[in-house]
C-alpha cells in the first residue's frame, strides 16, 4: 500500500535555529513530490515541488531534498522565524498523475518559540 | 483576485440535517477538489471534477454529493449529516498541467451534534 509517513510528529525550536523535517514514502512508481505549509486556521500553501529527476530544490529559506533510490525527503528551515510556526505537510503523487492517488502525510507541527 | 474561497467558515449541524458547502475559484482552474482534514490524518480528498459538468469520485465518497455546474464554483453537499461528517472541509482547484499545485482555500469547520 503506498503511503507517506512524515517524522517528528512535532518539533519545538528557539527562534532563529535550523531544523530539518523527515518525510519517507513508499508509493511507487513515483511522479512529484510536494511540500505544503499550513498556518492554524488556513489552507495548505505549496512550497517546493520536485519530480523524480530533481534531488534539491530551494524557497527563500526553505530547502528541500528528495532520494529517489531510498525514497526519502527532507525539508530544511534556516534561520527560523515566529511565523514559520505552522504545519508541513508532504504530498506525493504517483506515475502516472491520478488526481486521487495522491498521498497527503499526516504533517510535522513545528512551533518557533522567542 | 480572491484565489479560492469557502462559505460558510463555520457551521453546526444536528444528525440528519443537510447543507452545501459552495467553493469558488476565479483562476479558471479546470480542476477542483474537495477533501476533508481531521486531527491525526492527512488531508482526504472526497470528491473531485476534471472540468465544468463532471464530478468523481475519491477516497472517502459515501455521505457527500457534490456538483460542478459552472467551472467556477464546486458545491459539496450532505443529505444527512452524521457526526462522523464533523471535520474541516477543504477545498481546492488547480490548472491543466499535471505539476500545477493545488491552491486551497481557508476552510470550513463543520460539526454534526
Amino acid at each position: 500500500k503506498n503511503q507517506v509517513e512524515q517524522s517528528p510528529q512535532s518539533l519545538i525550536i528557539l527562534e532563529g535555529k535550523n531544523c530539518t523535517l523527515q518525510c519517507n514514502y513508499t508509493v511507487s512508481p513515483f511522479s512529484n513530490l510536494r511540500w505544503y505549509k499550513q498556518d492554524t486556521g488556513r489552507g495548505p500553501v505549496s512550497l517546493t515541488i520536485m519530480t523524480f529527476s530533481e534531488n534539491t530544490k530551494s524557497n527563500g529559506r526553505y530547502t528541500a531534498t528528495l532520494d529517489a533510490d531510498t525514497k526519502q525527503s527532507s525539508l530544511h528551515i534556516t534561520a527560523s522565524q515566529l511565523s514559520d510556526s505552522a504545519s508541513y505537510i508532504c504530498v506525493v503523487s504517483p506515475y502516472p498523475n491520478r488526481d486521487d492517488k495522491i498521498i497527503f502525510g499526516k504533517g510535522t507541527r513545528l512551533h518557533i518559540l522567542p | 483576485n480572491a484565489g479560492v474561497t469557502q462559505t460558510p467558515k463555520f457551521r453546526v449541524l444536528k444528525t440528519g440535517q443537510s447543507m452545501t458547502l459552495l467553493c469558488a475559484q476565479d483562476m479558471n482552474h479546470e480542476y477542483m477538489y474537495w477533501y476533508r482534514q481531521d486531527p491525526g490524518m492527512g488531508l482526504r480528498l472526497i470528491h473531485y471534477s476534471v472540468g465544468e459538468g463532471t464530478t468523481a469520485k475519491g477516497e472517502v465518497p459515501d455521505g457527500y454529493n457534490v456538483s460542478r455546474l459552472k467551472k467556477q464554483n464546486f458545491l459539496l453537499g450532505l443529505e444527512s449529516a452524521a457526526p462522523s461528517q464533523t471535520s474541516v472541509y477543504f477545498c481546492a482547484s488547480r490548472g491543466g498541467n499535471s505539476y500545477n499545485e493545488q491552491f486551497f482555500g481557508p476552510g470550513t469547520r463543520l460539526t454534526v451534534l
